[in-house]
């Protein structure tokens, strides 16, 4: 199986900040890799696939970059309703696996 | 707009199978542009994929949960179905049922709202 292992595993921010948040495969994925976010009590949600584009519908704040084995999610300036769990997963192979989520929490 | 919904009970007794049904609603099951997963989430826990199954029965099982699994597809009912035998406490989790996208990098584009199950006696 190939594992994902995100960093940090939290992070404390300010509305308005940028953030970053990292993910690595344990090996080369391509671009198979995309992101979601979760709420408390809800579903996760598609930001990003392909590693970099943007799911309709899904604020510009929120872009990833990376190939390979190494993987960004950044949210340009944190808004209030960025606050919440994200999570990386690869689609390269089978099984498909996530990373262990990034919470994301006011400062 | 395609919608999916769990149902299912959310008790399950240790030993026994758990058994939930995920209704497409808004689209069709049989179109073959994607997969229809299952997906778990322990309490505070991340998530973890159980398998994947195509409209024409075509199936991949995660290994870890190979030998417990069974993933039907029922086209005519627009749904797919889980079961999972001989449960233990560790089974308790979350369960999702989801969209796999394959135009778009086989992510997963949709979800349903998730059904709690709790495995105790």
């Amino acid at each position: 199986d190939i594992q994902m292992t995100q960093s940090p595993s939290s992070l404390s921010a300010s509305v308005g900040d940028r953030v970053t948040i990292t993910c690595r495969a344990s090996q080369s994925i391509n671009s198979y890799l995309n992101w979601y976010q979760q709420k408390p009590g809800k579903a996760p949600n598609l930001l990003i696939y392909a590693a970099s584009s943007l799911q309709s519908g899904v604020p510009s704040r929120f872009s990833g970059s990376g190939s390979g084995t190494d993987f960004t999610l950044t949210i340009s300036s944190l808004q209030p309703e960025d606050f919440a769990t994200y999570h990386c997963q690869q689609s390269y192979s089978s099984p498909r696996t996530f990373g262990q989520g990034t919470k994301v929490e006011f400062k | 707009q395609v919608q999916l919904q769990e149902s299912g009970p959310g008790l399950v007794k240790p030993s026994q199978t758990l058994s939930l049904t995920c209704t497409v609603s808004g689209g069709s099951i049989s179109s073959g542009d994607y997969f229809w997963s299952w997906i778990r989430q322990p309490p505070g826990k991340g998530l973890e994929w159980i398998g994947y199954i195509y409209y024409s029965g075509s199936i991949y099982y995660n290994p870890s949960l190979k030998s417990r699994v069974t993933i039907s597809v029922d086209t005519s009912k627009n749904q797919f179905s889980l079961k999972l035998s001989s449960v233990t406490a560790a089974d308790t989790a979350l369960y999702y049922c989801a969209r796999e996208c394959r135009s778009c990098n086989d992510a997963f584009d949709i979800w349903g709202q998730g059904t709690m199950v709790t495995v105790s006696s």
